[in-house]
């Protein structure tokens, strides 16, 4: 069982819906990483966490420490938003980051 | 664009071949990172470099060789290939406080696509 696991593995919306893609992770971690890689390979870090709530434009990243659990939304998607995104935690002990396999989001107009 | 650039973006190499990947950051951090990106798989960490100083092997078979000549450039030299090691490779840095790398944020570059046949 890998220590970071994300839900749902694929993920197809229509334009507009709101979009939720979960992160669940099974060690003590010290922050969380949102990352969205695009087709080409490329990688932008979208949000870090260590707790509450942050928000970028239509961008919402939670994170409840308690549970090991954090969330990505995604208001009004758009196509453009088509991508995938990967979970990474910064474990406490140690200094690497472990990923998620990360969720393919699609995004039809 | 990340600040990171890597060269070349696709590379096509035969088992016996002896390539090199190239990154640079123009962000000014000190800490760089190879992964390695394999299909249906999460992203392996490969090597840290932390002041130009190898940090971190993530037991990387050693026909996979790293080099960091300074703070801005990251080098995988790459020797007698298998077809597994066909992957996406990317390249990271941040800027890392003298206790390490844990909590910066890390800029990805756009990856090698690696081929071996």
């Amino acid at each position: 069982k890998n220590e970071v696991e994300q839900s749902p593995q694929n993920l197809t919306a229509q334009e507009g819906e709101f979009i939720t893609i979960n992160c669940s992770y099974s060690v003590g971690i010290s922050a969380l990483h949102w990352l969205q890689q695009h087709p080409g390979g490329g990688i932008v870090s979208l949000f870090m966490l260590s707790s509450g709530k942050k928000k970028h434009g239509r961008l919402i990243a939670t994170i409840n420490i308690q549970e090991k659990h954090s969330s990505l939304h995604i208001t009004a998607s758009h196509p453009r938003d088509s991508a995938v995104y990967i979970c990474a935690v910064k474990q406490t002990s140690g200094s690497r980051l472990t990923f998620g396999e990360g969720t393919q989001l699609t995004v039809n107009p | 664009e990340t600040g990171v650039t890597q060269t070349p973006r696709h590379l096509v190499m035969g088992m016996t071949n002896k390539k090199s990947l190239k990154c640079e950051q123009h962000l000014g951090h000190n800490a760089m990172y190879w992964y390695k990106q394999s299909a249906k798989k999460p992203l392996e960490l490969m090597f840290v470099y932390n002041f130009k100083e190898q940090t971190e092997n993530n037991s990387v078979p050693s026909r996979f060789s790293p080099e960091c000549p300074n703070s801005s450039h990251l080098f995988l030299h790459l020797h007698t290939l298998q077809p597994e090691d066909s992957a996406l490779y990317l390249c990271a840095s941040s800027q890392a406080g003298l206790a390490g790398y844990t909590q910066e944020t890390q800029y990805f570059g756009p990856g090698t696509r690696l081929l071996v046949l």
